[in-house]
């Protein structure tokens, strides 16, 4: 069974750097084919794809915000780490990582975890 | 950026019928297509992939069809479960990209 969990603050100050980790089981990274992708949802609005990580460390990141973007793994602990610098009150949102394979589709998806941006 | 555009962005309907929900692409994405539902305080789960493949577990009443940059998801029943957002997903090219939502409500 394939599971993710997300973690990380649940409250950011402006100005400051967001670090979420996405702790997953039933797959492994190293996996030809493997993928983890972050996305996030403000607070009754549609989803964004932020960044996506792949087996070879392939790395892709959204295109409006790719400068505030790092994504990473560790491997050996099956996790993949996001950083988005520079936290504005507009990036409070339900953060999401997902499993993508091949096909380019997002399966399962963690349960999410909500960041708050606020002095 | 690919962009996806979904119709209508909310819809009324009752037990029983029919219900489509269309998406449409910016560019020919050919069948690089998926459907979401999100229910309240949820994940999005995994509905239909590839444009009409049905994911394992999910019922036989929602369909998917198109290809090119018009998009459909049907259901052909509505059931009180089902009653949710809808989100349809290209997976044609980086940045993947969502439509804007359709949210079925209750009538």
């Amino acid at each position: 069974q394939v599971t993710l969990r997300e973690s990380g603050p649940a409250l950011v100050k402006p100005t400051q750097t967001l670090t979420l980790t996405c702790t997953f089981s039933g797959f492994s990274l190293s996996t030809n084919g493997m993928c983890v992708s972050w996305i996030r949802q403000p607070p009754g609005k549609a989803l964004e794809w932020l960044a996506r990580i792949d087996w070879d460390d392939d790395k892709y990141y959204s295109t409006s915000l790719k400068t505030r973007l790092t994504i990473s793994k560790d491997t050996s602990k099956n996790q993949v780490v996001l950083t988005m610098t520079n936290m504005d009150p507009v990036d409070t949102a339900t953060y999401y990582c997902a499993r993508m394979t091949t096909g380019n589709w997002f399966d399962p998806w963690g349960q999410g975890t909500l960041v708050t941006v606020s002095s | 950026d690919i962009q996806m555009t979904q119709s209508p962005s909310s819809l009324s309907a009752s037990v029983g019928d029919r219900v489509t929900i269309t998406c449409r692409a910016s560019q020919s994405i050919t069948s690089y297509l998926n459907w979401y539902q999100q229910k309240p305080g949820k994940a999005p789960k995994l509905l239909i992939y590839a444009a009409s493949s049905l994911q394992s577990g999910v019922p036989s009443r929602f369909s998917g069809s198109g290809s090119g940059t018009d998009f459909t998801l049907t259901i052909s029943s509505l059931q009180p479960e089902d009653f949710a957002t809808y989100y349809c997903q290209q997976s044609y090219s980086a940045p993947w990209t969502f439509g804007q939502g359709t949210k079925v409500e209750i009538k």
